[in-house]
């Protein structure tokens, strides 16, 4: 079955250091894209980076960073210089050709909370 | 705002009545997607909308549950006789439909339902 693991569900960091967010995927296909999302308190799901599964460099969006290691099926978040509004939920998502690409499959998430 | 907007974002009903959500997708996107989130769990897949054509649903979309998108552009998600177990945030979503696994599918701020 397709699958996205995070078992951390929560982590904490200290106010501008670095921290990672894990996530393992389960999938038989070739083809396939990552997303991570942010969910602050107010609930709304806010694009954070996409790695395509056929992408060679790891994908890097400002202080966001994908570290994607295919064989080992990872996919982890990594946010350097962390801010207090960086406090929220993380979630990681697979998106697969079946029907076209069509939806999005979640795991349970992270919370993180940045301390001053 | 050209975001994806979703209303009502609070709504607190009775067992047994009707409720109703919209959501006004981004303009240009003809993909439209309905997710549904309880707590402590990562967003599931309802239902998407090609244009006006409803193209998947998900065996999580009872009977009581319809969703429409009449001139695809907005859509309603309708629960008729609702249940404790509707309580959820309702999430839509919109993208443009390429068929590739990297277009990003952007999120609304979601619709509360509490069933008392």
């Amino acid at each position: 079955a397709q699958k996205i693991t995070q078992t951390q569900p929560g982590m904490f960091v200290q106010e501008k250091e670095a921290v990672t967010l894990d996530c393992t995927y389960d999938t038989s296909d070739q083809s396939y894209g990552l997303f991570w999302y942010k969910q602050p308190s107010s609930g709304e799901m806010i694009f954070l980076i996409y790695q395509g599964s056929y992408d060679e460099q790891n994908a890097t969006e400002g202080r966001y960073s994908l570290n994607f290691q295919k064989a080992r099926k990872s996919a982890n978040l990594v946010i350097s210089a962390s801010q207090l509004g960086d406090s929220a939920m993380y979630f990681c998502a697979m998106r697969r050709p079946s029907g076209g690409y069509n939806k999005l499959i979640f795991g349970a998430g992270t919370r993180l909370a940045v301390h001053p | 705002d050209t975001g994806v907007s979703q209303n009502p974002r609070h709504k607190i009903t009775k067992r047994g009545q009707n409720v109703t959500f919209r959501c006004d997708p981004i303009s240009e996107h003809n993909r439209l997607y309905w997710y549904r989130q309880t707590l402590g769990q990562g967003p599931e897949f309802l239902t998407y909308f090609q244009n006006e054509a409803q193209l998947e649903k998900s065996r999580l979309l009872s009977d009581r549950f319809s969703a429409e998108r009449p001139k695809g552009s907005f859509s309603t998600l309708e629960i008729q006789r609702t249940e404790q177990g509707d309580s959820a945030m309702y999430l839509c979503a919109s993208s443009l439909a390429t068929g590739s696994s990297g277009n990003t599918i952007y999120f609304g701020e979601g619709s509360w339902l509490t069933v008392v």
